[in-house]
């Protein structure tokens, strides 16, 4: 089963609207973080925003927030002000609770390819 | 400026070819990371080194041998590849702390093509 859910495969904003990205986690860990990243097309990626799964209030990074909703295993990130730059695909990540051998390796989504227009 | 750097960005070998891609930190990070990306797949962990010891090996085929001399600097060295280990393949580091964020920092990756 997935850990990482992302259901929007592409996403079309209006450049200065806001835009919400969907992720879902599955986890039965307690302790776990989430984060998101953008990849240009360069291929570079680029760390967004951070949420501890014990962070009560939502994360917020500039124009980046996370819509973080515990019980419904979701964490979801909101582009405020979509500039054109803004177009590139964007990866929900989880890191679980460290455990045994594990080293709480980062667990990838899909990722959704947002496309800002002018 | 990244503070992770890879090189080469682009790399076209044949099959019967060794190369190494080379990542460099300059973070001050105690972990480091390759990961590869294919198309439309999510990003698949390959190999962790932590205080330059690995510690994790995720099934990688032994056409890809990972080195890491320092906690600066990290190698993948490719030998006899097939054409389906085209792909992107990006490095990261993280310092490990009690704090539970150790954010990974990638670098901006090595486009391999295997002909």
């Amino acid at each position: 089963a997935q850990k990482i859910t992302q259901t929007q495969p592409g996403m079309f904003v209006q450049e200065k609207e806001a835009v919400t990205l969907d992720c879902t986690y599955d986890t039965s860990d307690q302790s776990y973080g989430l984060f998101w990243y953008k990849q240009p097309s360069s291929g570079e990626m680029i760390f967004l925003i951070y949420q501890g799964s014990y962070d009560e209030q939502n994360a917020t990074e500039g124009r980046y927030s996370l819509n973080f909703q515990k019980a419904r295993k979701s964490a979801n990130l909101v582009i405020s002000a979509s500039q054109l730059g803004d177009s590139a695909m964007y990866f929900c990540a989880m890191r679980e609770g460290r455990g045994g051998g594990s080293q709480g390796n980062l667990i990838f989504g899909k990722g959704t390819k947002l496309s800002v227009k002018p | 400026e990244t503070g992770v750097t890879q090189t080469p960005r682009h790399l076209v070998m044949g099959m019967t070819n060794k190369k190494s891609l080379k990542c460099e930190q300059h973070l001050g990070h105690n972990a480091m990371y390759w990961y590869k990306q294919s198309a439309k797949k999510p990003l698949e962990l390959m190999f962790v080194y932590s205080l330059e010891e690995r510690v994790e090996n995720n099934s990688v085929p032994s056409r890809f041998s990972p080195e890491c001399p320092n906690s600066s600097h990290l190698f993948l060295h490719l030998h006899t590849l097939q054409p389906e280990d085209s792909a992107l393949y990006l490095c990261a580091s993280s310092q490990g702390d009690r704090d539970h964020q150790e954010t990974q920092y990638f670098g901006p990756g090595t486009r391999l093509l295997v002909l």
